[in-house]
């Protein structure tokens, strides 16, 4: 049974460029979630799905981000025009809704630097 | 909206020993869900219990138990016989399921094991 995976794991670029990221969840996980984590803070949480559509997507997703979930299995997450302030990690996590509940599983992230 | 707070940004404990971490919780749902989660130094995200606010008995998983005083909106979480691997960041979230179960994390509790 492999966990949630994300690539790459870190990722440099200068400020102004793009950048994608992957995520694979769990094999029939039917949810997946996007969250942000600053140094030393909780992970905040940006946006999710249920299989391939958006449900929600907090106020922190600028215009800037954008996030997919085609066929409801891997899912990406662009930033534009990167800041300085983008500078974080971003957690992926997957879980199987049944009925009204489920626990989410964490991948070990992407580390984003914006020079 | 939640919210989620970890009054202890660090605590120490002597291997062996039983330590508590606290987590104060608002909301104003009725079904909610508790968590702990344990954030090993770069390494990631690991569920460590769950508690269905429902449910007035304390989950327990092993050395881990919480205490969940649901009028205080209090979720502490004990560690007893604590072990080296324990040292980690420690998270307390909350998640309902009218938000599509997205998690709100406290700040976390830095847990240092000493031998």
């Amino acid at each position: 049974d492999t966990g949630v995976s994300q690539d790459p794991r870190h990722k440099i670029t200068k400020r102004g460029q793009n950048v994608t990221f992957r995520c694979d969840p769990i094999s029939e996980h039917n949810r997946l979630y996007w969250y942000r984590q600053t140094l030393g803070q909780g992970p905040e949480f940006l946006t999710y799905f249920q299989n391939e559509a958006q449900l929600e997507k907090s106020r922190l997703l600028s215009d800037r981000f954008s996030a997919e979930r085609p066929k409801g299995s891997f899912s990406t997450l662009e930033i534009q025009r990167t800041e300085q302030g983008d500078s974080a990690m971003y957690l992926c996590a997957s879980s199987l809704l049944q009925g009204l509940t489920d626990t989410q599983y964490f991948g070990p992230g992407t580390r984003l630097t914006v020079l | 909206a939640q919210t989620v707070t970890q009054s202890q940004p660090e605590m120490s404990v002597q291997e062996a020993e039983t330590v508590t971490l606290s987590c104060t919780y608002d909301t104003s749902e009725n079904n909610y869900y508790l968590f702990w989660y344990k954030q090993p130094p770069s390494r990631q995200m690991i569920l460590v219990i769950r508690q269905e606010a429902y449910k007035q008995q304390n989950a327990t998983e092993n050395r881990f138990s919480v205490n969940f005083q649901k009028a205080a909106k209090s979720f502490s979480l004990k560690i007893s016989d604590s072990q080296l691997g324990d040292t980690a960041m420690y998270f307390c979230a909350s998640s309902y399921n009218n938000a599509g179960n997205m998690l709100t994390f406290g700040g976390g509790t830095r847990l240092m094991v000493k031998p």
